[in-house]
């Protein structure tokens, strides 16, 4: 079973539209992180968030979000009035740490084209 | 300050060929992940270092697979023999710390064997 699920392969929004990128995850720890990263054409890719499992706080930085809800084991990322330089692949992962595991998984990305 | 350094940008080789990737990680960090990326599995762990030294290698593929870490600010991997199947985009990526802390990733080198 994929630890970490990006049902979204690809997305396609006009510019200025909001959008949400869903993550849904699996794990049996009760300590743990998520991160989102993007993968802009460049290549390399870059750390946007990270949440431990113990803070459910929603996040907000600019035009990003994040809603994270244990009870439905979603971490959703949000990008509001979206912009062309937004289009980009973006990665959700799961990193588990419980009884000394070093454990990193990565969704399979969600494509996300914003059209000019 | 320079970012996570990874040389060749691009390799082109030949079924059977050694290969090596290498890395230069940011300054001052002091862990250090090998990922593989390909359309068909992914984005996925390979090794990580922790303070020069292998803690989890469990994602290397195979024996032909292996890395090195000599000193803080180098590191290798190499395939030998390579094969077609492992043609992929190799990502280095550095941070601080355990794994599960922020990682600054590379540009990738692709990998080509034919």
């Amino acid at each position: 079973a994929q630890k970490v699920t990006q049902a979204q392969t690809e997305i396609s929004v006009v510019e200025k539209e909001d959008v949400t990128l869903d993550c849904v995850y699996e794990t049996r720890d009760t300590t743990y992180y998520l991160f989102w990263y993007k993968q802009p054409p460049s290549g390399e890719l870059v750390f946007l968030i990270r949440r431990n499992s113990f803070d459910e706080q929603n996040e907000i930085s600019g035009r990003y979000s994040w809603n994270f809800q244990k009870s439905t084991s979603s971490f959703n990322f949000t990008i509001t009035a979206s912009q062309v330089v937004d289009s980009a692949v973006y990665f959700c992962a799961l990193s588990e740490v419980e009884g000394g595991a070093n454990n990193l998984f990565f969704g399979t990305g969600t494509r996300l084209t914003v059209i000019p | 300050d320079a970012g996570v350094i990874q040389s060749p940008r691009h390799e082109v080789t030949e079924m059977g060929q050694e290969v090596t990737l290498r890395c230069k990680p940011i300054s001052g960090h002091n862990s250090l992940f090998w990922y593989r990326q390909t359309m068909m599995r992914g984005l996925e762990l390979l090794i990580y270092f922790n303070n020069n030294v292998p803690i989890d290698d469990s994602g290397m593929p195979e024996d032909r697979f292996s890395a090195k870490m000599p000193n803080a600010s180098f590191s290798t991997l190499k395939i030998q023999p390579s094969e077609p199947r492992d043609s992929a985009v190799y990502f280095c990526a550095s941070g601080l710390g355990a794994l599960y802390n922020e990682q600054f990733f590379g540009p990738g080198t692709r990998l080509t064997v034919l």
